[in-house]
């Protein structure tokens, strides 16, 4: 089956710094999506990839649908306490089962 | 616009009862995302209901069935409930799968 391999799986950066995270696949996804979840609640999207090379922004966020369509990076510029949480990536085949496959997760932790 | 919801918030049980959690999807949503997340772990899906019907299912055991009600609104049932059945159920809406806050069912 479908699976994605998301890195770093942690992370402990200084308030300020920038951070990198990606995933692969050894499938390919016509979507990709980029979650947040915060302790105990359900995950929030971030961003929503549609095209091969698609580059997109959100605030400080910045994610990329890679050209193979097996891959996409998030990237955050000036990290802030408050991005303090599990950032997950997830993609999607359109059409068929329609479900998403999600990566294991990065927990992002920012020194303040 | 109200959010997807889920209810109840915490769920309780003991191994060998049976579990049911309810979602309700956004206005105008037809469709509704079952996800099982375990402790420290991704999200795995279990179940896809559309317009009623159930669309697909993910690869869990049939003791894990649901339904969706004509006003799409879903039930997660879980029978003869196992320790290893504890975990965060999350509900998604249709569209870009907004997510509600979870069911968090604790199987002691």
């Amino acid at each position: 089956g479908q699976q994605l391999n998301q890195s770093p799986q942690s992370m402990f950066i200084q308030e300020g710094e920038d951070v990198s995270m990606n995933c692969t696949s050894s499938s390919i996804f016509n979507t990709w999506l980029w979650y947040k979840q915060d302790p105990g609640e359900g995950p929030v999207l971030l961003i929503a990839l549609y095209k091969a090379g698609e580059l997109t922004s959100n605030g400080r966020l910045t994610a990329q649908f890679g050209i193979t369509r097996k891959d996409s990076f998030l990237n955050i510029s000036a990290s802030i306490p408050s991005d303090v949480g599990i950032y997950f990536c997830a993609g999607l085949v359109v059409p068929g089962r329609r479900a998403l496959t999600f990566g294991s997760g990065t927990r992002l932790q920012v020194q303040p | 616009e109200a959010g997807v919801t889920q209810s109840p918030t915490h769920l309780i049980k003991t191994r060998g009862q049976q579990a049911t959690l309810r979602c309700s999807p956004i206005s105008g949503h037809t469709s509704v995302y079952w996800y099982q997340q375990a402790l420290g772990l991704g999200l795995q899906f279990l179940l896809w209901y559309d317009e009623g019907e159930e669309r697909n299912r993910g690869n869990f055991p049939p003791r894990f069935s649901g339904r969706q009600f004509p006003n799409y609104s879903s039930e997660l049932n879980v029978n003869a409930l196992e320790l290893e059945d504890s975990a965060l159920y999350l509900c998604a809406s249709s569209g870009r799968q907004y997510f509600g806050p979870g069911t968090r069912l604790t199987v002691t």
